[in-house]
């Protein structure tokens, strides 16, 4: 069936480096690809998305990329700060909210 | 700054018990999502809605669970009878089919089945 791999599973940085999480999707109908940040206690919640026409997304420290050809898509967090410890979501979807979700990324930002 | 919201927060019982979890969606949401997730990582897709009625509910075990919406700002999940397994964090979350497939998610109800 279809699916979407993240990886990896854990992250550790230093406070100031950059962190980079990737997405694999199966499905080449797949036309949105948001990411979600869950903060512990809380539920996920959107960070920055992209469409399949458009390569590259950024918004301050935080930006996507996405190759349509090979099925990626990466989440770029720059100068991390702790308070991006969380764990991330990647999704694809095709419409209709036919959504699947990778499995989580848990990033650790190191003081 | 419209959310999803969901009651109970928290939510401890015995095994055997009937539980109830409600949500409100964003007003003027029409779409419906109930996720389960365990160990922080993970997300379950168990049900979802379209205009309050069920599309897809395979993730859902039959025997025990059902979700329904009766009503546009308000959709049930319930667990009758609860076991040690159903212990996790359930998680609303809504969207509307006009826009982007973006789903905006409560912040969960932790269930413990002693």
């Amino acid at each position: 069936g279809e699916n979407v791999e993240q990886h990896p599973s854990t992250l550790s940085v230093q406070e100031g480096d950059s962190a980079v999480i990737k997405c694999t999707y199966s499905d080449s109908a797949s036309n949105y690809f948001p990411w979600y940040k869950q903060e512990l206690g809380k539920g996920p919640q959107l960070i920055i998305d992209i469409r399949s026409n458009v390569g590259e997304k950024k918004d301050q420290r935080i930006a996507v990329t996405l190759n349509k050809t090979a099925k990626h898509f990466s989440l770029h967090i720059t100068e991390t700060q702790p308070e991006d410890s969380a764990v991330y979501f990647c999704a694809a979807s095709k419409g209709g909210f036919k959504t699947i979700f990778g499995a989580g990324t848990r990033l650790f930002v190191k003081a | 700054d419209a959310r999803v919201t969901q009651t109970p927060r928290h939510k401890v019982t015995e095994m055997g018990q009937e539980v109830t979890m409600r949500c409100q969606p964003i007003l003027g949401h029409n779409t419906v999502f109930w996720y389960r997730q365990t160990m922080m990582q993970g997300l379950e897709l168990l049900a979802y809605f379209r205009n309050r009625a069920p599309l897809d509910d395979s993730g859902m075990p039959k025997d025990r669970f059902s979700a329904e919406m009766p009503d546009a700002t308000l959709a049930t999940l319930k667990i009758q009878p609860s076991e040690p397994r159903d212990s996790a964090v359930y998680f609303c979350a809504s969207g509307w089919d006009r826009g982007t497939d973006t789903q905006y998610f409560g912040p969960g109800t932790r269930l413990t089945v002693l």
